[in-house]
């Protein structure tokens, strides 16, 4: 299977932790990769690998993998991080590329 | 740092040819995966297409019949073509700069894949 499965919303109280998930077969051979999307603004890569966050994002933002599935954790929760999120990786074979669908994310 | 500009027509009528560009400026074109994504007025990330330094491509099958991606590696630019456009090619359409990296199975293995750098968008709408 190409395809990556995200919940389409989550909400999270400010301050608190938010776990957001992605799943897909292709999962098992790459690693997920996490991008915030405000409204009108470009995606911004926020994790990438095992757990790597490039320069400039809060340490707040991490990433874990199991088997299929990849989660991007928030703690602590701030106003600013009311956003789409997105999960990405390339195919089983290798020779394509899949997004998740998004996560919407409300901070409370 | 690394920066990608594109340009190319905002409005085009169906049928018509969209025609992006993406220059690269201030890092190498070489090593790296060139890759041209859309969204479509409020929904998700569609992947497009993509092409290396050397000029080998990848495309969406649901495009593919449509699609062409080439390099000028002579400028650091690479362009977009998508032929016979409906509305539902109506999209803000995004390039990026993407790599994968093999991890040493010492420390667990895999592959990860990532898009670090990306252009502003371009929005591009088909309309009669």
């Amino acid at each position: 299977s190409s395809e990556l499965t995200q919940d389409p919303a989550v909400s999270v109280a400010l301050g608190q932790t938010v776990r957001i998930t992605c799943q897909g077969d292709s999962l098992r051979s790459y690693y997920a990769s996490w991008y915030q999307q405000k409204p009108g603004q470009a995606p911004v890569l926020v994790i990438y690998g095992k757990n790597n966050r490039p320069s400039g994002i809060p340490d707040r933002f991490s990433g874990s993998s199991s088997g299929n599935t990849a989660s991007l954790t928030i703690t602590g929760a701030q106003a600013e991080d009311e956003a789409d999120y997105y999960c990405n990786s390339r195919d089983s074979s290798g020779n394509l590329v899949v997004f998740g669908g998004g996560t919407k994310l409300t901070v409370l | 740092q690394v920066q990608l500009q594109q340009w190319g027509a905002g409005l085009l009528k169906p049928s018509e040819t969209l025609s992006l560009t993406c220059a690269v400026y201030g890092g190498s074109f070489s090593g790296y995966y060139w890759s041209w994504i859309r969204q479509p007025p409020g929904k998700g990330l569609e992947w497009i297409g993509e092409i290396n330094h050397s000029g080998s491509t990848n495309y969406n099958p649901s495009l593919k019949s449509r699609v062409t991606i080439s390099v000028d590696t002579s400028k650091n630019q690479f362009s977009l073509k998508l032929s016979s456009v409906t509305a539902a090619d109506t999209a803000v359409y995004y390039c990026a700069r993407a790599r994968v990296v093999v991890v040493p199975a010492a420390i667990g293995g895999g592959s990860v894949y990532y898009m670090d750098v990306w252009g502003k968008g371009t929005t591009v709408t088909v309309s009669s």
